[in-house]
């Protein structure tokens, strides 16, 4: 069956440092793979989408990786902030949408 | 609206009840996703729609649940005979269409239904 496994249920580091988040994924084979933010109590907020044929994408303080060989995904918060705790989903799309469990991050000031 | 409405935002209701827990997508959004969240987890899929077509309903529990999307915008999530089980949130997403109609990836999330089921 279909599983989507990320790291570790929560992450705590100091303010300024990077955190990084990990998405493993078996049994798929998805066309892309995306990250979402999700604060306590409200929707996921989509933050980046990157493709099977894409190896790295960025976006601000964020970069993602996409290695389908080893069917995973690393999601890197540069230079962190207090503001960027919050909980992280990873989701892999074959036309459908699933979601891993999510990641809680927590950035000590 | 701006953005994806889910109603009711909480709903509680006795055990053997029917209920229908509406998503109104964004305007234009072609494909409308339906998960269920409880929580410390992350969504669970449901099933998903691109325009009227349910295009997969394998996340679906069991025969209790289903879901329609009539006319290819407001989508009702319908869970009959309720159950204790059954509470959770439960969340709409829509995203636009891309090439071919299917969606182009990113899901607009709705602020969720709770359902608790006494």
């Amino acid at each position: 069956s279909q599983k989507i496994e990320q790291n570790s249920e929560a992450l705590n580091i100091q303010e300024g440092k990077t955190a990084t988040l990990t998405c493993n994924y078996t049994n798929y084979s998805p066309a892309y793979l995306q990250w979402y933010r999700q604060d306590p109590g409200r929707g996921p907020v989509f933050l980046l989408l990157i493709r099977e044929n894409e190896k790295e994408k960025r976006k601000e303080r964020l970069k993602v990786t996409f290695d389908t060989t080893l069917k995973q995904s690393l999601f890197h918060i540069t230079a962190s902030q207090p503001a960027d705790s919050a909980t992280y989903l990873c989701a892999l799309s074959n036309n459908d949408m699933r979601f891993g469990a999510g990641t809680r991050l927590t950035v000590k000031p | 609206g701006a953005g994806v409405s889910q109603s009711p935002r909480y709903k509680v209701t006795k055990r053997g009840q029917d209920v229908a827990l509406r998503c109104d997508p964004i305007s234009g959004h072609v494909s409308l996703y339906w998960y269920r969240q409880a929580l410390g987890q992350g969504p669970e899929f449901l099933t998903y729609f691109n325009y009227e077509a349910q295009q997969d309903k394998s996340g679906l529990p069991n025969d209790r649940f289903s879901a329609e999307r009539p006319e290819g915008s407001i989508s009702t999530l319908t869970i009959q005979r309720t159950e204790q089980r059954d509470s959770a949130m439960y969340r709409c997403a829509s995203s636009l269409a891309g090439p071919q109609g299917r969606s182009t990836g990113e899901l607009f999330f709705g602020e969720g239904s709770r359902l608790t089921v006494l």
